[in-house]
């Protein structure tokens, strides 16, 4: 069952433009993690919030996290073409081990 | 560490063959996740191992599919026999206890014709 549902689908824009992809779920959950997969690679861990956190920074990425309205947003700053990627929203869901990934956004940066 | 290594990066096979894939895990790693992923329904996870013992396998598609984990460095994830829309990138990632980030395989590419 897909529990986290990553809007848009797909973004492009310009380089040095800020991209700004969300997350939305349904249960309740422990902490919702984002993913990167470049194409034709596997995913890579790029930030984690945890349930009772807000906001978290890392670098150029910057994640909020609203339990009340079940929803995540991921702010890529001063995009580059390296960021062409798909991004993930994924959710450890309340007393369980295995996290749930949505299908994802895919993030074009023009040069 | 080399990270999560899979193999092979690519199968193509034909229909009714078997298939087996395989997946070495991070060394101290406990979890170890099967992910199937298509076009059409995203990532998919089919099963999972903590400290070997398959914890949670609803998501295995049916009983053509099978995974074990004889040991903490390697797993397998048999399709027998195979169909066409068994066609996907088959992913392996493994993680650490009481951390949450996970650490993928490059993928198989899987070609069922």
């Amino acid at each position: 069952s897909q529990q986290g549902e990553e809007d848009p689908q797909a973004l492009s824009i310009q380089e040095g433009e800020n991209a700004t992809m969300n997350c939305s779920y349904k249960t309740s959950i422990n902490n919702l993690q984002w993913y990167r997969q470049n194409s034709g690679r596997g995913l890579v861990h790029l930030i984690l919030i945890r349930s009772n956190e807000r906001e978290k920074h890392s670098g150029r990425l910057r994640v909020t996290l609203d339990t009340s309205k079940k929803s995540s947003s991921l702010l890529i700053t001063a995009s580059r073409a390296a960021d062409t990627a798909s991004y993930f929203c994924a959710t450890e869901v309340y007393r369980d081990d295995k996290i749930i990934f949505g299908k994802g956004t895919r993030l074009h940066i023009l040069p | 560490d080399a990270g999560v290594i899979q193999s092979p990066r690519h199968e193509v096979t034909e229909m009714g063959q078997e298939v087996t894939l395989r997946c070495k895990p991070i060394s101290g790693h406990d979890y170890l996740f099967w992910y199937r992923q298509t076009m059409m329904r995203g990532l998919e996870l089919l099963i999972y191992f903590n400290n070997n013992v398959p914890i949670d396998d609803s998501g295995m598609p049916e009983d053509r599919f099978s995974a074990k984990m004889p040991n903490a460095s390697f797993s397998t994830l048999k399709i027998q026999p195979s169909e066409p829309r068994d066609s996907a990138v088959y992913f392996c990632a493994s993680s650490l206890e009481g951390e949450y980030e996970q650490y993928f395989g490059p993928g198989t590419r899987l070609t069922v014709t």
